[in-house]
């Protein structure tokens, strides 16, 4: 079965410290993988998307993220975090067969300590 | 503003009752996605309409229907509703398929 796992539900981290936040996934095709970041009250934002190609994708607010297809993970990092990056974090996964359907990991909420 | 526009966004109303969510994409986009979002469950797809045609469909109870019209929104109906539907409906809509939603700001839905 298809599934997304983010294993951290909360992490916290100082402004200015490097972040990263693991995505596991599990599928048989080959993935299309995303992480979207929601603030209180607002919908989700794509950040950055990787179909294929280099496995290191960069994105929006400074983020980027590794597909490593041997541990079948989708990190997302940022080298210096911002008080303003504190939010939840989705990682997804799609398939070109399944339509536009994606599935989502539960989430991990970031808190940024001044 | 992300384009795509959910009204209303807060809704309050008794269990059994019907409501309906509805749905305007981004200019120019001809996907509109449902997700349901709720602390137990998390983020779930609905389903999906493309170009006014159903194209993909989640976990949707037969409770809930969805269709897409003509000019491109969409509108969500929630019927019979129970406790355990209380969650954040979100609509997103993409071009076509794969490629990255645009999220919308969502309903919220609390059931008395």
């Amino acid at each position: 079965a298809q599934s997304v796992t983010q294993p951290d539900i909360h992490i916290t981290v100082s402004e200015g410290a490097s972040l990263e936040l693991r995505c596991n996934y599990s599928y048989g095709a080959t993935p299309y993988l995303f992480w979207y970041v929601q603030s209180p009250g607002q919908g989700l934002q794509l950040l950055l998307k990787y179909f294929s190609g280099d496995t290191l994708v960069q994105g929006i607010k400074g983020f980027e993220a590794e597909f490593k297809r041997s541990q079948s993970s989708f990190n997302l990092r940022k080298p210096s975090v911002h008080w303003s990056d504190a939010a939840e974090y989705f990682c997804a996964v799609g398939a070109n067969n399944q339509g536009g359907k994606l599935i989502f990991g539960q989430g991990t909420e970031l808190s940024v300590k001044p | 503003d992300s384009g795509v526009t959910q009204t209303p966004k807060h809704l309050i109303t008794a269990t059994g009752q019907r409501v309906t969510l509805r749905c305007s994409p981004r200019s120019g986009d001809l996907s509109v996605y449902w997700y349901q979002q709720s602390l137990d469950q998390g983020l779930q797809f609905l389903i999906q309409y493309y170009n006014g045609e159903e194209r993909a469909k989640g976990n949707i109870l037969e409770r809930f229907s969805a269709q897409q019209f003509p000019d491109l929104h969409s509108e969500l109906n929630l019927s019979s509703l129970e406790l355990g539907d209380s969650a954040l409906y979100f609509c997103a809509s993409s071009v076509q398929g794969l490629g990255g939603y645009t999220f919308g700001s969502g309903t919220r839905l609390t059931v008395v």
